[in-house]
């Protein structure tokens, strides 16, 4: 159980064109979903909070114009990279809470590679 | 500031030995602690988690952690490594007021044969 998956795993976009990212819990809702940015050889940089049905919280530094997450359903958090950018090439990763207190487990999806030409 | 210090960015170790990987961490409140692993290219697996109790925890694929209050620290150990532990180790901070988490930079873990 407690499964989180990503679509795409990877994808290569031309600058200045969006890309979306979905994020799914399989088998739990997700009353929380985070997005989360790491770099080659570097640590998860927690982007932003998302809670089904209302606006997310961004992390300081983060563009929100930029980043737009949307958590439509208690399954699906989607990230849409609007006018990608060399510099937005990353590999993001969300991850799916059952809960919304300390200490509840976050599940991890395996991650999406973006790569912007 | 909270943070999470992992100070050993990469670990080589032969298979059979023993292994400890190190995580000291700042926080303002009751730490809630966790080791993640991350395989390449692939997401992160909660290893084990210790929010109170026994200072011992033990988790799964035969790895443990020790929560030592006095030394801010919360390492990770294995009696004896199988070359399919290579991977990177996340340690990361959280709190009963708050959803969510503060990773380490990681720390690359090699397994020669």
């Amino acid at each position: 159980g407690a499964v989180v998956s990503q679509h795409p795993s990877w994808v290569i976009c031309k600058s200045g064109t969006s890309v979306k990212i979905e994020c799914r819990s399989l088998d739990f809702q997700a009353t929380t979903m985070f997005w989360y940015r790491q770099f080659p050889k570097q640590s998860l940089m927690l982007m932003a909070t998302s809670n089904e049905g209302s606006k997310a919280t961004y992390e300081q530094g983060v563009e929100k114009d930029k980043f737009l997450i949307n958590h439509a359903s208690l399954t699906l958090s989607t990230l849409t990279v609007t006018s990608a950018h060399p510099e937005d090439s990353s590999f993001y990763i969300c991850s799916a809470s059952p809960g919304t207190s300390g200490g509840v487990e976050q599940f991890f999806g395996p991650g999406t590679r973006l790569t912007v030409l | 500031a909270q943070s999470v210090t992992q100070p050993d960015i990469h670990i080589t170790v032969s298979e059979g030995a023993s292994l400890e990987l190190r995580c000291n961490y700042s926080y303002g409140a009751t730490p809630y602690l966790f080791w993640y692993v991350q395989s390449p290219g692939q997401g992160l697996q909660l290893l084990l988690k210790y929010f109170s109790g026994d200072t011992l925890v033990q988790g799964i694929k035969g790895f443990e952690a020790e929560f030592k209050r006095s030394q801010s620290s919360f390492n990770l150990r294995k009696p004896s490594v199988h070359w399919s532990d290579a991977a990177e180790y996340f340690c990361a901070v959280g709190g009963y007021n708050t959803d969510k988490l503060i990773f380490g930079t990681g720390t690359r873990l090699q397994v020669f044969p």
